[in-house]
């Protein structure tokens, strides 16, 4: 089954523990990216990848670092947590072509900063 | 700064009935738009794309683009309680490498 799958679904954690999302994807898609949603905000893009070893930072990248060292997987990783990271994430792919970026989305991870 | 503005809601709609959700954006540089849909708790699902000037139909869903009036809807024919959910547009820039979403507009159907 074509999918994006994430890990963990849900954490809960406090202010400076380094924590690591992971995002894998089944579809040998080029695109990745991590988006977080808050209410009144709606969904947000923290960093993009057009494909292996290429990263870029979207609207909101503080606070957050990636990495792209395989095609499939593209973890978020959070060195210094704080309250205000709080929020639901989601990971994305799609194929990098050109006029189309028609993105499929992980299940979502809720992280709760204490 | 590119923006994407779409009416919050609640649109509520009856059983059987055409909901219409539309979106306004900012960028005239941008080349795709797409609606998903998002269901509470869960992750967007996308339903629709579009890339030229005019309508796209796809079974009850129609999407329709104006990119001289910056202006994409979406038409839900024959409306089910099914389809309440937030519908998010977005499109995405010349370069193709985000997506900007709105924030969407919550849809009610009510039996």
């Amino acid at each position: 089954e074509a999918q994006v799958t994430q890990n963990p679904r849900y954490l809960i954690t406090v202010t400076g523990k380094k924590l690591t999302v992971t995002c894998s994807q089944n579809m040998n898609h080029e695109y990745m990216s991590w988006y977080r949603q808050d209410p009144g905000l709606g969904l947000r893009q923290i960093y993009y990848s057009m494909n292996v070893e290429v990263t870029d930072k979207g609207d909101v990248p503080e606070g957050y670092k990636v990495s792209r060292k395989e095609k499939r997987n593209f973890p978020l990783i959070l060195e210094s947590p704080s309250p205000n990271q709080t929020s639901l994430y989601f990971c994305a792919s799609s194929l990098a072509l050109a006029g189309v970026n028609e993105q499929f989305f992980g299940p979502g991870t809720r992280l709760t900063v204490l | 700064q590119k923006e994407v503005e779409q009416n919050s809601g609640p649109l509520s709609v009856p059983e059987g009935a055409i909901a219409s959700l539309n979106c306004t954006y900012s960028d005239r540089g941008s080349q795709s738009f797409f609606w998903y849909r998002q269901y509470s708790g869960k992750s967007p699902e996308l339903i629709m794309s579009i890339y030229s000037n005019g309508d796209k139909e796809d079974g009850r869903f129609t999407a329709q683009l104006n990119k001289a009036s910056q202006y994409v809807s979406l038409l839900i024919r024959d409306s089910q309680p099914s389809d309440s959910a937030t519908y998010l547009c977005a499109f995405s820039n010349s370069g193709y490498s985000t997506l900007t979403f709105g924030k969407g507009t919550m849809l009610l159907v009510s039996p």
